[in-house]
């Protein structure tokens, strides 16, 4: 299976700021990764796909960049409602794999 | 209105069986690939399996393949997870998800809460 590891685990953050988190796959899978939003208690929601396409209704201070093995989701200025905990996802092959996931807590 | 809506989960001992079932409202569900995701109490998510629109083809997480059986009755818009002898590593709450077309889910259900437990 191929694995996604995402850093950091926990980032402490403070409203406004700029935000990156990363996501490294342990072989190439071009471009197909996606980015999702959980919320405690929620069903995640997704954000961007393809690594950089931004899903329908997601505000434009996301974005996603990075193709092969190495990507990263940025938010450009964080807003309250972005507090949460953020995973990519490979689906390069029919098994699909989840990073760990980045907890994004306020400073 | 659309949404995904599982229900099935509960309190089962270890050995056990239950069947999780997943019911599709305001999709063409006939059309799309379906899949069951979990999440253990305070961990990430996990890809458990995914079935194609036509249920041809069935995939499995390797931990699940030969205790998990995935299906789907497209005249009742549902999809289905059989879980037989589960074991305390399966609790988890358990999501059936859309693939929107390549392997990324753009639609979720709330999940349901599957306990493995003595």
């Amino acid at each position: 299976d191929i694995q996604m590891t995402q850093s950091p685990s926990t980032l402490s953050a403070s409203i406004g700021d700029r935000v990156t988190i990363t996501c490294r796959a342990s072989q190439n899978i071009y471009s197909w990764l996606a980015w999702y939003q959980q919320k405690p208690g929620k069903a995640p929601k997704v954000l961007i796909y393809k690594a950089s396409t931004l899903e329908s209704g997601v505000p434009p201070r996301f974005s996603g960049s990075g193709s092969g093995t190495e990507f990263t989701l940025t938010i450009s200025s964080l807003q309250p409602d972005d507090f949460a905990t953020y995973y990519c996802q490979q689906y390069n092959s029919y098994s699909v794999t989840f990073g760990q996931g980045t907890k994004v807590e306020i400073k | 209105e659309v949404q995904l809506v599982e229900s099935g989960g509960g309190l089962v001992k270890p050995g056990g069986s239950l069947r999780l079932s997943c019911a599709a409202s305001g999709i063409t569900f006939s059309s799309s690939s379906m899949n069951w995701v979990r999440q253990a109490p305070g961990r990430g998510l996990e890809w458990v399996s995914s079935i194609t629109s036509d249920s041809n083809y069935l995939y499995y997480a390797n931990s699940m393949k030969d205790r998990f059986t995935i299906s789907r009755d497209n005249a009742k818009n549902s999809l289905y997870l059989q879980m037989n002898g589960l074991r305390a590593e399966d609790t988890a709450v358990y999501y059936c998800a859309r693939d929107r077309g390549g392997g990324y889910f753009d639609l979720w259900g709330r999940g349901t809460l599957v306990t493995v437990s003595s």
